[in-house]
């Protein structure tokens, strides 16, 4: 099955600077690749997401990107805030094929704690 | 997301006891997934429901099983709980039609003594 690593575990960075998180995974097949982010007490919310056939992707201070061959995918923040102290996770998944499967069974990265520092 | 809900948001109990954990969605989406979240091992799979007739075994299925009500309720059942199933417990929705995006309950503490 889908192994996801994820570092660092815990990352501070002062405000204003930015901040980069690196997950590797295992499959090849592995297509589509979320970020999410979890608040205190909340449950994750996905920030941004990234398929195979995508080398790139950004939406405003966050941005993702893919090395397919490398097998690994990284998340950058940029002009960090307070409010992006939270922990983050990656996660990979394959798309089963046909009709009724899609990209459900995601498997998730040990997660990264980053902190703002004011 | 207040369109995903969990009850009981903590719940504390003793080795060997039955528990089952609620969890309802007004989102209408057809697929359901139990997460498990344990510090330093991240999120993993539990269960997840395509529909009310089915139901499929994540990563981590042993000691838990679940039941899909309707379409919009579906819950998990430690039969004899044991104390390393002390974990934070999500519940999710997605509508594969729509996206890929899991849209993810607030969560449940058990703490099994």
């Amino acid at each position: 099955g889908e192994n996801v690593e994820q570092h660092p575990s815990t990352l501070s960075v002062q405000e204003g600077d930015s901040a980069v998180i690196k997950c590797t995974y295992s499959d090849s097949a592995s297509n589509y690749f979320p970020w999410y982010k979890q608040e205190l007490g909340k449950g994750p919310q996905l920030i941004i997401d990234i398929r195979s056939n995508v080398g790139e992707k950004k939406d405003q201070r966050i941005a993702v990107t893919l090395n397919k061959t490398a097998k690994h995918f990284s998340l950058h923040i940029t002009e960090t805030q307070p409010e992006d102290s939270a922990v983050y996770f990656c996660a990979a998944s394959s798309s089963g094929g046909g009709a009724n499967f899609g990209n459900e069974k995601l498997t998730f990265g040990t997660g990264t704690r980053l902190t703002i520092i004011p | 997301d207040a369109d995903v809900t969990q009850t009981p948001r903590n719940r504390i109990t003793k080795t060997g006891k039955r528990i089952m954990l609620e969890c309802s969605q007004t989102k209408g989406h057809d697929r359901m997934y139990w997460y498990r979240q344990d510090p330093g091992l991240g999120l993993r799979l539990i269960y997840y429901s395509f529909d009310v007739k089915d139901i499929n075994k994540g990563e981590i299925s042993d000691g838990y099983s679940v039941s899909r009500q309707a379409q919009a309720k579906f819950s998990l059942s430690l039969e004899s709980a044991i104390p390393n199933q002390t974990a934070l417990y999500f519940c999710a929705t997605s509508d594969p039609g729509t996206s890929d995006t899991q849209y993810f309950g607030p969560g449940t503490r058990l703490t099994v003594l």
